[in-house]
């Protein structure tokens, strides 16, 4: 079974409005960490926002916020504001368990939505 | 924030030679990096777990002795590539977990594109 679900293959909004990107999880440890990730198409990864399985508060960063529902297992992106410049590959990625071991940190990641955002 | 390099950025070479691609964090230390691979318009796939100073650990159906990993300082892991083949022709791209305060975090270098001829 996959353990992150991107579901949208592709995703387009207009410049200004605001979008969501979904992720769904699958996992059985009570600890885990969930990601986001945007990558343009220079390849790099870059870092956008981190939920932690026992945060309270849904993870906010600037434009970025993940709306962390746990019941439902599901960390979906929300980009308030879109402008051209977001326009780029986005993987949710999630990492399972406490400190320990010698792999711990390494991440499982979605298929990735292609976001384009329109003028 | 945390900044991870990578070099070579691109690399071409002649089918049955040997890569070497490195991976520094700059600004920190870091016990533990990963090795990803990714084709063209597919997800990130882990490799290995690189850890300093021990022998890194290979996810299942990667070739250790085809991608060999030296984590040999806090700062610095390499990946070898050996007698690469066509197949082999992909986007590498390091991580390194930052120590965890009250938020983890986790950078990646810029990849380093393999085309083998």
């Amino acid at each position: 079974a996959q353990k992150i679900t991107q579901t949208q293959p592709g995703m387009f909004v207009q410049e200004k409005e605001a979008v969501t990107l979904d992720c769904t999880y699958d996992t059985s440890d009570p600890s885990y960490g969930l990601f986001w990730y945007k990558q343009p198409s220079s390849g790099e990864m870059i870092f956008l926002i981190y939920q932690g399985s026992y945060d309270q508060q849904n993870a906010t960063e600037g434009r970025y916020s993940l709306n962390f529902q746990k019941a439902r297992k599901s960390a979906n992106l929300v980009i308030s504001a879109s402008q051209l410049g977001d326009s780029a590959m986005y993987f949710c990625a999630m990492r399972e368990g406490r400190p320990r071991g010698t792999s711990y940190g390494k991440l499982t990641f979605g298929q990735g939505t292609i976001l384009t955002v329109h003028p | 924030g945390a900044v991870v390099s990578q070099h070579p950025s691109r690399v071409i070479c002649k089918s049955g030679t040997s890569v070497k691609i490195e991976c520094r964090s700059l600004d920190f230390q870091a016990t533990t990096m990963f090795w990803y691979r990714q084709f063209p318009k597919q997800s990130l796939m882990l490799m290995a777990t690189s850890n300093e100073g021990s022998k890194a650990t290979y996810e299942q159906g990667v070739e250790k002795d085809k991608f060999l990993i030296n984590h040999a300082s806090l700062t610095l892991s390499t990946l070898t590539v050996t007698s690469a083949h066509p197949e082999d022709s992909s986007f590498y791209i390091c991580s390194a977990r930052v120590p965890s305060g009250l938020q983890e975090t986790q950078y990646f270098g810029p990849g380093t594109r393999l085309l083998v001829l």
